[in-house]
């Protein structure tokens, strides 16, 4: 089983409906989780960081955890064709320092 | 303000040569952490390091690879006698240290190994 587990996609949705992107984790001690998007070519870049159970929003983003269900999501609402990307899960050993360890990845596609 | 530099952003390299990748981190980042990318793959941890010291190799393959973090200079990453295997994206990323680490990693653009 792996560490951190994503639906491969490809997710495709049209524009200005909601994405969704899963995520599970393996570890029951996990404390920070965290939303990464790829471009393709192009290096990683932070979209949201979450640590508490609940939802945490910032625009048009929202990160959902779940620590019970050791399950993290992300919606993206209002997509826009600029938001297709690979979406990376990744989930920090501890709270202070230490790898983060990422899921394969999600790609997603707005379409026009 | 510069971020993570990496360099050389590509590289070719015969089988059986050496691969030399170097990272600087962001300024005041003390930690600094090797990912692989294979094509169409997620990233995968090789190596953290913070100046002087490996904190975790956990992810680093047993032989021909080795990362080091001297207390002048960049980090660098050595793959020696290289393999078509090792033909991937290789990404370094830091963090600062104590209170304003968040866990975010601020990536460099990538030093990009293709082997012949």
């Amino acid at each position: 089983q792996k560490e951190v587990e994503q639906n491969s996609g490809p997710l495709s949705v049209p524009e200005g409906a909601i994405a969704s992107l899963n995520c599970t984790y393996s570890d029951r001690g996990s404390q920070s989780f965290f939303w990464y998007r790829q471009y393709s070519g192009k290096s990683p870049e932070l979209i949201m960081f979450i640590y508490s159970n609940g939802d945490k929003e910032d625009g048009r983003f929202t990160a959902q955890l779940n620590k019970a269900s050791q399950y993290v999501s992300l919606l993206i609402r209002d997509s826009q064709p600029s938001d297709s990307a690979t979406y990376l899960c990744a989930v920090r050993d501890d709270g202070n320092a230490g790898k983060s360890t990422f899921g394969d990845g999600t790609t997603l596609t707005v379409k026009p | 303000n510069a971020g993570v530099m990496q360099n050389p952003r590509h590289l070719v390299r015969r089988r059986g040569q050496e691969a030399r990748l170097r990272c600087s981190p962001m300024k005041g980042h003390s930690h600094v952490y090797w990912y692989r990318q294979l094509p169409e793959e997620g990233l995968k941890f090789m190596v953290y390091l913070q100046k002087e010291n490996i904190i975790d190799e956990s992810g680093m393959p047993k032989e021909r690879f080795s990362a080091e973090f001297p207390k002048e200079g960049p980090s660098i990453l050595r793959i020696q006698q290289v393999v078509r295997g090792d033909s991937a994206a290789y990404f370094c990323a830091s963090s600062p240290r104590g209170a304003a680490n968040t866990g975010e990693l601020f990536f460099g653009e990538g030093s990009r190994l293709t082997v012949l």
